[in-house]
């Protein structure tokens, strides 16, 4: 078990790029999680899947961001034409079934410039 | 939808004292409520976590209370000691629902 994996590390891009994340939950974890955390505050829910089907989409979530988990593995984060306002870390996390506890990954800490 | 409140939002604490964390949740069905540990540039750890059908529960030198007539829970750390520096978030969720959500979390020094 080497926990959640997340990568890259650090992503900077420049306003108005593309970025992709990935996400790889630990090994039979059918729950899988994307939150988002911003300097001095908690995470925030931004989606969640069950196997390969996205159950729940925050607000926070707009038509810029998308998420899949197309085989119930590992997960991407995409989000289009960032703005300044996307910086901040995102974090994956991973739970075997419904209402066991979360566990994260390190995080991926975006910058747009 | 549920909405946590965590206080105080920094605290210092001499070590072999304790700290005390209060939370406040605003959902009545909420029923779990975890407690993580995050240190900087880390990803956050679960260090505690209790159910609805629990008052109070300990680990070594942490322990929580919940209170579900008040709808408030508190973590509880005895004998600090340098390591417990860090930034602590209470979150809870309510049955059926995957979503956590946490609140603004409490960064704990303790002073040698």
């Amino acid at each position: 078990d080497t926990g959640v994996s997340q990568n890259p590390r650090h992503k900077i891009t420049k306003r108005g790029q593309n970025v992709t994340f990935r996400c790889d939950p630990i090994s039979e974890h059918n729950r899988l999680y994307w939150y988002r955390q911003t300097l001095g505050q908690g995470p925030e829910f931004l989606t969640y899947f069950q196997n390969e089907a996205q159950l729940e989409k925050s607000r926070l979530l707009s038509d810029r961001f998308s998420a899949e988990r197309p085989k119930g593995s590992f997960s991407t984060l995409e989000i289009q034409r960032t703005e300044q306002g996307d910086s901040a870390m995102y974090l994956c996390a991973s739970s075997p079934t419904s209402g066991s506890p979360l566990h994260f990954g390190n995080g991926t800490r975006l910058t747009v410039t | 939808g549920e909405n946590v409140e965590q206080h105080p939002s920094t605290l210092s604490v001499q070590e072999g004292d304790s700290a005390v964390i209060k939370c406040t949740y605003s959902d009545s069905a909420s029923n779990y409520f975890p407690w993580y540990k995050q240190e900087l540039g880390k990803r956050p750890q679960l260090i505690i976590d209790i159910r609805s059908n629990v008052g109070e529960k300990k680990d070594q030198r942490i322990a929580v209370t919940l209170n579900k007539t008040a709808k408030h829970f508190s973590l509880h750390i005895t004998e600090t000691q340098p390591e417990d520096s860090a930034v602590y978030f209470c979150a809870a969720r309510d049955f059926g629902n995957e979503k956590l959500t946490f609140g603004t979390g409490t960064r704990l020094t303790i002073i040698p």
